[in-house]
Order: structure tokens, then C-alpha cells, then sequence
């Protein structure tokens, strides 16, 4: 079965530091590039960061940019996020999300994880 | 404010046909492929449509997309109350960010 799991949610004051987790299975992860998504309550989706298969291409949203670093580990099938500097604005559920063009990126995101909720707050 | 504009809410009754439209500009829409997403109240979004106009496998082809210029629509034909959701249009930016909409509520009465 193709899923992805998102973990490293929790409660953490603004200024801090968090590092989510996606481990992936079911698809051979190092085809694919992957994505961060995320949703804050009651909100709609905004792209946060992509990575390609090989990492040699990354992009964030500009809301983002210098806080946040996507990475990756294919031999362990795992994204992550490191979110530094954290906000209250950046109080949302982060999916992690896989591409559905194998090689390269389409934009399209054809499997997401169940989410994993990151709560800013002091 | 989303760079991708859709209207906040859509209603149909069963069996009609419904269109959600998503209007952006020449540096995402116009220039790049539209995909169309669904999300039923407390679960993650699931895609409904890739490259403007193509359904992943397993998607009822009750569900179309199509494009012209730098706008697209998600046409729903055959309204069912399973349809109820949101639903988000996406492309990739020239800026290489990928942009949503703002999100369609879609009711059927």
C-alpha cells in the first residue's frame, strides 16, 4: 500500500525550533520529488516546500523562505521539515505529500499523508 | 488573498452539473499545467485532476477539467451528495512556487 506518514507535530513556542517527518512506503521514493502542504485551521491549502528526487532542486514559499529547510533521505524513504523561527501563522496541519511525475515535478500531488498539527503559541 | 481565485462557494441539487472555476494569470495558469483537488470534511486533499484535464485513475469521469488562457474550470456532472467538499484548483508558478486557490465549498442541497 502506497502512504505516507507525517510525524514531529506538537506544541512549541514562537521562536522555536520543530523538525516534521514523512516516512513514505508502497512507491519507490527516490523517483518522486516530494512536498510540504500545509493547512491552517479552518484555511486553505499553501504550498510550503518541494524537493526533487535527488535534492538538486528545492524551492519554499516565500513565507517561508530562510526559516524553513526541506530535505531528504531516500536510503531511509524519508522527508523532513526544519522549521525554525516558528510563528503563530505558521499554526497549521503539515501534509507531506508525494509528486505524481516520476522523475521530474508536475505540480501535482496524487498521494498525501494524514497530516501532522504544529500549534505556535506561548 | 490567494494569486488563484475561485469563488468561496458553489451549490447544485442532485444530478445536475456544477462548475467551479479558478482564475489566475499569465505566470501560473497561463503558462502552466492546472490540477484540481478534493477534500471531504476532515481528511487529507485527494487529487482529482492533473495536467488540466486528466483524471488519476479510481476519479468517476463525472469529474472534467479544462483550461483556455489563465483560467480553468472543474466541471462535476451528475451532482451526488458524496460530491459535498471543497475543492482547490493548483499550479506552478514561474516563480517556481506552486500557488492554490482559495478553495471552492461546494453544497448540495
Amino acid at each position: 500500500e502506497v502512504q505516507l506518514v507525517e510525524s514531529g507535530g506538537g506544541l512549541v513556542q514562537p521562536g522555536r525550533s520543530l523538525r516534521l517527518s514523512c516516512a513514505a512506503s508502497g512507491f519507490t521514493f527516490d523517483d518522486y520529488a516530494m512536498h510540504w502542504v500545509r493547512q491552517a485551521p479552518g484555511k486553505g491549502l499553501e504550498w510550503v516546500s518541494g524537493i526533487s528526487w535527488n535534492s538538486g532542486s528545492i524551492g519554499y514559499a516565500d513565507s517561508v523562505k530562510g526559516r524553513f529547510t526541506i530535505s531528504r533521505d531516500n536510503a531511509k524513504n524519508s522527508l523532513y521539515l526544519q522549521m525554525n523561527s516558528l510563528r503563530a501563522e505558521d499554526t497549521a496541519l503539515y501534509y507531506c505529500a508525494k509528486d505524481e511525475l516520476r522523475g521530474s515535478s508536475s505540480g501535482a500531488f496524487d498521494i498525501w499523508g494524514q497530516g501532522t498539527m504544529v500549534t505556535v503559541s506561548s | 488573498q490567494s494569486v488563484l481565485t475561485q469563488p468561496p462557494s458553489a451549490s447544485g441539487t442532485p444530478g445536475q452539473r456544477v462548475t467551479i472555476s479558478c482564475s489566475g494569470s499569465s505566470s501560473n495558469i497561463g503558462s502552466n499545467t492546472v490540477n484540481w483537488y478534493q477534500q471531504l470534511p476532515g481528511t487529507a486533499p485527494k487529487l482529482l485532476i492533473y495536467s488540466n484535464n486528466q483524471r488519476p485513475s479510481g476519479v468517476p469521469d463525472r469529474f472534467s477539467g479544462s483550461k483556455s488562457g489563465t483560467s480553468a474550470s472543474l466541471a462535476i456532472s451528475g451532482l451526488q451528495s458524496e460530491d459535498e467538499a471543497d475543492y482547490y484548483c493548483a499550479a506552478w508558478d514561474d516563480s517556481l512556487n506552486v500557488l492554490f486557490g482559495g478553495g471552492t465549498k461546494l453544497t448540495v442541497l
